[in-house]
Formats: C-alpha cells, structure tokens, sequence
C-alpha cells in the first residue's frame, strides 16, 4: 500500500513555455501533499505544502506565482511551472500524507524536467 | 541555514560488514527523525525513524541511534549487501511541521 504516482517522469520543454506536473496518491487519501525540489547531488527542499481544498503555503524564496500548486481532491495534486526558464531544470518530487503532520509521508518516483 | 547536515558524501564498505551513517541537526525543536533511501532518478523510500524520547530503534538490519545530547543521529546497516547500495537521506520534523532533509550520503557497497 501507500503508492504515490507521478506523471510525466521525465520531460523537455522549450523556455517560456508552462508544465504540468501531477501527482496522485493511488491506494490512500491524501490529506497533504508536498512538492520538493532536488538539484544534482542536494538535498530535498520542500518548496510549498498543500492541504486538500485550500492554498498551498509556499516555502521561502518559493515563488508562488511561478510554482502554481493545486490540490483539488484528495487523490491528486498537481505542480505546474510557468514560463519556465532553464535554471528550473531540476528533479521535482511530491509525497503524501494521509494526517496533516510530515510522520508519515510517501513519495512519489519524481519528475525530471529539462527546460531548454 | 542548514539545520541538518550530513558531513560524509559517501561511503563505500565491503558486503557483510557494517555500513555506518552519520547525521547531526541543529534545531532542538526537531523531535522526530527519519532515514530514507534514494535510488537515481526515483522517490526516495522510508527506512526507518526514531522518537527523540528514544534513543534507538531497530528494524532488521537497519537499526537507527538518536544521542540527543549531541544533536546526532546515526544509522547502522548490518550486514551490508550490494543492494543496500544508494544515496540515504535522514530527515527531521518537529511533529506538525514539515520535514528537513540533509544533503545525502552515497553508500556504496561492494561484493
């Protein structure tokens, strides 16, 4: 149990251009979900936390107007990266949780995204 | 600020022996503490976590000290195998809160 998928797993995009990241918890309800964030050879940093049914809360230095999260049922969130640029290139990885505290998170396979 | 910090970016040991990684935080507010292992390219997955009113847990072969004192946390594998080889991350909570990551240690375990 406690699958977390997260779809597409790789993707290239041309600078400019928004990407849609989505993230699905598969054999649970996800009251919380969590984006990250992992650069080559880095740690994990959360970049925003998202409660089903409300606003996500951004993490400092996290920009919410480019990193739109939505978290609109309890099995999905997703991640889009708007106006993407090349310094966003990175492996964006989600968890879920199925209480609101981090005790028990669940991550998901991540996406690699390539922005040109 | 890193307030979790794993000072060793890999580690190679022989199979069979004991693997030994090391973690040290800085805030005393963190009260639960978690190993997970990262293969490339995936999600990393939950090994083990330990309660700051514990100082040890074990499962397996995997068996986590937490010295709380000394702000340090370790994780022992034993015995070592090839498959155990990949990147572990701990990570720490204060409960309600969200969990910080250290930057990671490669394990490597050679046959």
């Amino acid at each position: 149990g406690a699958v977390v998928s997260q779809h597409p797993s790789w993707v290239i995009c041309k600078s400019g251009t928004s990407v849609k990241i989505e993230c699905r918890s598969l054999d649970f309800q996800a009251t919380t979900m969590f984006w990250y964030r992992q650069f080559p050879k880095q740690s994990l940093m959360l970049m925003a936390t998202s409660n089903e049914g409300s606003k996500a809360t951004y993490e400092q230095g996290v920009e919410k107007d480019k990193f739109l999260i939505n978290h609109a049922s309890l099995t999905l969130s997703t991640l889009t990266v708007t106006s993407a640029h090349p310094e966003d290139s990175s492996f964006y990885i989600c968890s879920a949780s199925e209480q609101t505290t981090t005790d028990t998170q669940y991550f998901g396979p991540g996406t690699r995204l390539t922005v040109l | 600020d890193q307030q979790v910090k794993q000072n060793s970016p890999s580690l190679s040991v022989q199979e069979g022996r004991i693997s030994i990684l090391n973690c040290d935080y800085t805030n005393s507010m963190f009260d639960y503490f978690l190993w997970y292992k990262k293969y490339p390219a995936e999600g990393p997955t939950f090994l083990i976590s330990i309660s700051s009113i514990k100082d040890k847990n074990e499962d397996g072969r995997f068996t986590v000290f937490l010295n709380k004192s000394a702000k340090h946390l370790s994780l022992h594998i034993v015995p070592s195998q090839p498959g155990d080889s990949a990147v572990y991350f701990c990570a720490a909570s204060d409960r309600g809160s969200r969990l910080t990551f250290g930057e990671g240690t490669q394990l490597t375990v050679n046959p």
